[in-house]
This record gives structure tokens, sequence and C-alpha cells, in this order.
């Protein structure tokens, strides 16, 4: 199956800083990922949709000037928190979309990083 | 706009019972209905998928039913073992979509 990876798996960081997180398809291109956020004992939120090579789209009520998100290459999407706050600590998880596979809109998850902001 | 109702919130289940898990969803243009199966930590990871032409799928102890007529859908899981314990989240998404999750299920399987 497709595998999706991300980096780091956790950080934590002083209220005040910038923390960027990588998500990577390694065996396939992904011209659609997806960033959900979830909070303990909560569903998965989508925050944005990235697509490769333009701007993401995002979610209703998300900051895109908080949330960066860039996608620069076909295997590579990044999300940077920018001036993270305690309020921002969660668990962010990608999501991206094999357009070659069997099922086109079938989403493959990465393993989650958990951000936690001082 | 909540899209995908998931029920019940929590479920505790004996080990060789059968764990049900029910979806409801609004939006007649889904036409995928993914469940997914998160441990603590962790991503979740694809369990099954049906199509709303298919009325029931079977993969292994994994069974999903579906009812378009009434826009619903379940998961069972046949033979229950302490191992499944887990959150399983139902979800739908139409063709190049969103995918969007319902509230999840909790799942204990004693043994």
């Amino acid at each position: 199956g497709a595998v999706v990876s991300q980096h780091p798996s956790r950080v934590i960081c002083k209220s005040g800083t910038s923390v960027k997180i990588e998500c990577r398809s390694l065996d396939f291109q992904a011209t659609t990922m997806f960033w959900y956020r979830q909070f303990p004992k909560q569903s998965l939120m989508l925050m944005a949709t990235s697509n490769e090579g333009s701007k993401a789209t995002y979610e209703q009520g998300v900051e895109k000037d908080k949330f960066l998100i860039n996608h620069a290459s076909l295997t590579l999407s990044t999300l940077t928190v920018t001036s993270a706050h305690p309020e921002d600590s969660s668990f962010y998880i990608c999501s991206a979309r094999n357009p070659a596979g069997d099922i086109s809109n079938e989403q493959f998850f990465g393993p989650g990083t958990r951000l936690t902001v001082l | 706009q909540q899209q995908v109702k998931q029920s019940p919130q929590s479920l505790i289940v004996q080990k060789g019972g059968i764990s049900i898990i029910n979806c409801a969803y609004e939006n007649t243009a889904f036409d995928y209905f993914p469940w997914y199966q998160q441990f603590p930590g962790k991503g979740p990871a694809l369990l099954i998928a049906i199509r709303p032409d298919v009325s029931e799928k079977k993969e292994g102890r994994f069974t999903i039913s579906f009812n378009k007529s009434a826009k619903q859908f379940s998961l069972h899981i046949m033979d229950s073992q302490p191992g499944d314990s887990a959150t399983y989240f139902c979800a739908a998404t139409f063709e190049g979509g969103k995918l969007i999750f319902g509230q999840g299920t909790e799942l204990s399987v004693k043994p």
C-alpha cells in the first residue's frame, strides 16, 4: 500500500516560536495532500487542502497566516505553525491522495505529529 | 456543519462478540465511504471501504452494510478481539472531494 510519512513525530516548543511539520508520500506522487488537526478524544478536523504548485485551500475558521502550507513538490507538503501558542497544542495529521491508485479518492494517512507548545 | 453522524460514542464488547458501529450521512453526492481504525498516538489506518452501488462488503471479520435509501452505513466486527480495541471513524467523500469524518467510536473489547 501507499506510505505517507511525517516528521517530526513529536515536537515541544516555546510559545511564540514557529514549528514546521513535513509530510511525504514515499512511494507515489501526490498532487493533493490534506492537513488535519485532532484534539484528544475528538475526531479529525480538516484544516486545509494542499495542491502541488498552487495555494492551499483553508477550511472556514482556520487562519491561513498562522498555518502556512507549502506543497512545493509531488511528494512533499509542509505545515508551518507560526507564533505557536499553547492552544495550538494538538495532534497534526496529513494525508495524501494517490491519483494513480485503484481508488482515486482514497486517502493515505501519515502517523501524525504531536505538537506541544509550552 | 456536521455531515456524517456516528454512534455510539463508546462501545464495550466481550471477546468473541459482535461490535456494531453506525453512521448516517446527509450529502447524497458522497460516493466513497471508508472506515478507519486509530490507535492512541497513531494516524488513522484504512480498515475497509465501500461504494454506494454495493449493499455489503466483507473483508475477514469486518463487514460494511450500506443502505443507500436510508443514507446509513454500518461496520460490523465479528468475533471481536482485545486487539480490536481502538477508535473507529466512519467517513465519506466524493470524487476529488474532502474526506468528512464521523465523531468516532471508542471500542473496548474485554477478555
